[in-house]
């Protein structure tokens, strides 16, 4: 699996786009990017994933650069309850029963 | 409404006993996992499972056991051989109409050693 890069951290203001980085530069052709936050003592939920095209969904917007080695994940309005940490994940979209493998993330911090 | 349960959701252990978590799925998914998540990290594969009675481990299974018996369920027991067992244990699942790599999660067991 390619690795990721992303900031620890970030803020954002409430009612802001949050735009969170993942760099993903030894990326290869078949795997996808995925995304997941997960929120103060509870389970990660799955947000969003994708290949090449941008990607949108009610939750949130993934934005892949062409070459592949970085994407963006978009939430558009955030609001308190997005505080959370957010998973970059890249993996070959295999039959259902892979393991993933969740690193650091990235701490979004929404601030009134 | 299909989801993941887990019990218990906190737990104290002694040292030296034996703890089993449960988790339950009826999502009908065939593949269920276990993670464990340390403070302030990120989640750690301790076993996986593809199919009924058949199970792997993942990166930390050491002191760690689990079977699956049955669709629905994935227990795992964490044993006194587990130096460090303080943690939060978190159960996942996914199959074929969830899409590869796209897992549901429980809400998580904190088990706390005293």
């Amino acid at each position: 699996d390619a690795k990721t890069t992303q900031p620890p951290s970030m803020d954002c203001a409430e009612g802001r786009a949050a735009n969170l980085p993942c760099n993903h530069s030894t990326i290869s052709g078949n795997e996808y990017v995925y995304w997941y936050r997960q929120i103060h003592s509870q389970g990660p939920q799955y947000i969003i994933h994708g290949l090449k095209n941008n990607e949108t969904n009610e939750m949130a917007s993934l934005i892949i650069t062409e070459d592949r080695k970085s994407s963006t994940l978009i939430l558009p309005h955030a609001t308190l309850r997005d505080t959370a940490v957010y998973y970059c994940i890249v993996r070959v979209a295999h039959n259902a029963g892979d393991m993933l493998t969740f690193g650091g993330g990235t701490r979004l911090m929404v601030k009134p | 409404d299909g989801g993941i349960t887990q019990s218990p959701k906190y737990l104290f252990r002694k040292e030296g006993q034996n703890v089993t978590l449960s988790c339950e799925q009826n999502l009908n998914h065939d593949a269920m996992y276990w993670y464990r998540q340390d403070p302030g990290q990120g989640l750690r594969l301790i076993y996986y499972s593809q199919i009924v009675n058949d199970f792997q481990k993942g990166d930390i299974a050491e002191g760690y056991s689990v079977s699956r018996e049955k669709k629905e369920s994935f227990p795992l027991t964490v044993t006194s051989a587990q130096k460090n067992p303080t943690a939060f244990y978190l159960c996942a699942s996914n199959g074929p109409s969830s899409g590869a790599n796209v897992l549901t999660f429980g809400a998580g067991s904190r088990l706390t050693v005293l």
